[in-house]
């Protein structure tokens, strides 16, 4: 069964405080891993997509990594309206027509100007 | 920029009622998803869609989902008898190709 576990649950920063949050994921082929960043009542929205170990995207004060068994979402120096729930999503290799995505429970961050 | 819309954005409803949430993808899309969170847990995958027809669905999917692409634009999710712990968030998702997927800002589904 795929598995996705994000850690801490919830992490609070001052402001400009730089940190990172971890996704470990085991599932039998990784086509790809997603991270979503979802305010309170709203839909998650899209950050990066990752295909293969080594894969570094950034945008802004965000940077993903990824490795063979977890991935890392870097925040560096963040403001306030960084504050939200990270979300880790894999892309298993499921078979042929099979397309879902599985989620982590999220890493709540909280931001403190 | 283009994005996935929903509606209505909060369902209330009796025990046993049906209830339809509609979506209307990204619309250069090919392919279709519902998901729902309920308060406090996890994402969760119902059911894709692609080609006119339910590519995988989850067991949570039971006989009581069904979904329908009307027409060219929308996508809808319909409860046939609503129970109490269908009480959840619902999201609809749309990519183009099998992956990254684009959420909308989702249907809060209260069920009394």
């Amino acid at each position: 069964e795929d598995q996705v576990t994000q850690s801490p649950e919830a992490l609070r920063l001052q402001e400009g405080e730089s940190s990172s949050l971890n996704c470990s994921y085991t599932v039998s082929g990784l086509r790809g891993l997603f991270w979503y960043r979802q305010d309170p009542g709203k839909g998650p929205e899209f950050l990066f997509t990752l295909y293969s170990a080594g894969e570094e995207k950034e945008k802004e004060r965000l940077k993903a990594t990824l490795t063979k068994k977890e991935s890392f979402l870097h925040i560096t120096a963040p403001k306030p309206e960084d504050s939200a729930t990270y979300l880790c999503a894999v892309y298993p290799y499921s078979g042929a027509g099979s397309y879902q995505l599985t989620f982590g429970k999220g890493t709540k961050l909280s931001v403190i100007p | 920029e283009p994005e996935v819309t929903q509606t209505p954005s909060h369902q209330v409803t009796q025990m046993g009622q049906e209830v339809i949430l509609r979506c209307v993808p990204i619309s250069n899309h090919l392919y279709f998803y519902w998901y729902r969170q309920i308060l406090g847990q996890k994402v969760e995958f119902l059911v894709s869609f692609y080609n006119n027809e339910i590519s995988e669905k989850s067991e949570i999917f039971d006989d009581q989902f069904s979904v329908e692409r009307p027409d060219g634009s929308n996508f809808t999710l319909k409860i046939r008898s609503t129970k109490l712990e269908d009480s959840a968030m619902y999201f609809c998702a749309s990519s183009e190709a099998p992956h990254e997927q684009f959420f909308g800002p989702g249907t809060r589904l209260t069920v009394l």
